[in-house]
């Protein structure tokens, strides 16, 4: 099973919701990430989980607040975020340690803060 | 630093045609890689990879790519395009892991249309 999932598939908040992000693999991966990309832009990074602790933050707003419960699930936690902030949220995970190995990017949650 | 240069924010092909897609790398030390593809409204698909085993990298869907150090260069082609091979396409690089936690840098991207 070579599938990240992600849930929702699209969300529609105000700008004082809270809302979370779901993420999940299990092809046994130990690096997970979340990716915001924009329209007709690249992904960035945001967050990298090595072994299910925070290892690289992206000078991220704490508007966006990262989760790794277990080594197969990855959350990212919304509150009070900003019109600017929709976007496609990716979430890709990988093996740790050896750059040739790919990142598998799951489909995405489209998020729109109105 | 490493990083990609994608050439041609849009490509336009006919159907049956070469796909060329330009990416160029800057790297001091051997580079890994990546070509990903993005359908709209889908996350990336890996299409293929360099590994420094091969320069000629055969990829999915009959895209290969060809790593020329001397050129710094890792361009994409497909001998004949399908309307279905319309999309975005990313180069990417990925970064160490001990450091940058493995990330990948993208180029900025091409849209490849397929005209009928």
């Amino acid at each position: 099973d070579t599938e990240v999932t992600q849930t929702p598939k699209h969300l529609v908040m105000g700008m004082t919701n809270k809302k979370s992000l779901k993420c999940e693999q299990h092809m046994g991966h130990r690096a997970m990430y979340w990716y915001k990309q924009k329209a007709k832009k690249p992904p960035e990074l945001m967050f990298v989980y090595s072994y299910e602790k925070l290892s690289i933050n992206e000078s991220v707003p704490s508007r966006f607040s990262p989760e790794c419960p277990n080594s197969s699930l990855l959350n990212l936690h919304l509150h009070a975020l900003q019109p600017e902030d929709s976007a496609l949220y990716l979430c890709a995970s990988s093996q740790v340690g050896a750059r040739e190995d790919e990142q598998y990017f799951g489909p995405g949650t489209r998020l729109t803060v109105t | 630093a490493q990083s990609v240069t994608q050439l041609g924010s849009h490509v336009s092909v006919s159907e049956g045609a070469l796909v060329l897609l330009r990416c160029n790398y800057s790297s001091s030390v051997p580079p890994y890689l990546f070509w990903y593809v993005q359908y709209p409204n889908q996350g990336l698909q890996l299409l293929l990879k360099y590994t420094s085993a091969a320069t000629l990298v055969k990829g999915i869907n009959g895209f290969e790519a060809e790593f020329k150090k001397s050129e710094t260069s890792f361009h994409l082609t497909k001998p004949s395009a399908h309307m279905s091979d319309a999309a975005e396409y990313f180069c990417a690089v990925r970064r160490p892991f001990y450091n940058q936690g493995g990330k990948l840098i993208f180029g900025q991207g091409t849209e490849l249309s397929v005209k009928p």
